[in-house]
């Protein structure tokens, strides 16, 4: 089944505890991307993957690091989290060429940070 | 700078009341405008793509528009399993990867 997975579901952490939130997926994709969600606010981008090892930044990239070593792997690192980076977090992915490049979303991961 | 405004922020529809919910967009130049549904604890879904002005898509009981200015989810006669979170994005010619979500639209259909 094509899918984008993330990891963890769901974590509570504290203030300044390294963590990171891994993102796979299995359609062969050139693209990835990380966003996250807050109430009145939509998404917003954190950072994005035009192909392994080409990452750059969106609108929100402040406290977070990314890598794409693979193709298929997008990791979300948080060296030392804050309060303000509670949130619900999604990642996407999406072929880069071709009109047809819909971003296809991961289940989420809901972070608090204490 | 890239901005995506959406109206009304919520909607609330009996079954069969059709009605449309509006995405205005100021950009430098569209590649793409996209329209997701999202329902509570879930990850977005893809439902639409528009490139041009001009341009319609349909889906069941949904149909969306472009303008050069503003984008239409039109929702035909709709049913309680409509009820969703409506997102509106654009994607501009001179940044590719960069993705700009509007706020949303919280769609409720009663029966």
């Amino acid at each position: 089944e094509a899918q984008v997975t993330q990891n963890p579901r769901y974590l509570i952490t504290v203030t300044g505890k390294k963590l990171t939130v891994t993102c796979s997926q299995n359609m062969n994709h050139e693209y990835m991307s990380w966003y996250r969600q807050d109430p009145g606010l939509g998404l917003r981008q954190i950072y994005y993957s035009m192909n392994v090892e080409v990452t750059d930044k969106g609108d929100v990239p402040e406290g977070y690091k990314v890598s794409r070593k693979e193709k298929r792997n997008f990791p979300l690192i948080l060296e030392s989290p804050s309060p303000n980076q509670t949130s619900l977090y999604f990642c996407a992915s999406s072929f880069r060429d071709g009109p047809w490049n819909e971003q296809f979303f991961g289940p989420g991961t809901r972070l608090t940070v204490l | 700078e890239d901005q995506v405004t959406q109206s009304p922020e919520a909607l609330r529809l009996q079954e069969g009341e059709s009605s449309s919910l509006n995405c205005s967009y100021t950009v430098s130049g569209l590649r793409g405008l996209f329209w997701y549904r999202q329902d509570p604890g879930k990850g977005p879904e893809f439902l639409f793509t528009l490139y041009s002005a001009g341009e319609e898509k349909e889906k069941e009981r949904l149909k969306a528009t472009l303008t050069k200015k503003e984008s239409f989810l039109h929702i035909t006669a709709p049913k309680p399993e409509d009820s969703a979170t409506y997102l509106c994005a654009v994607r501009a010619t001179d940044s590719w990867g960069k993705l700009q979500f509007g706020a949303g639209t919280q769609v409720v259909v009663t029966p």
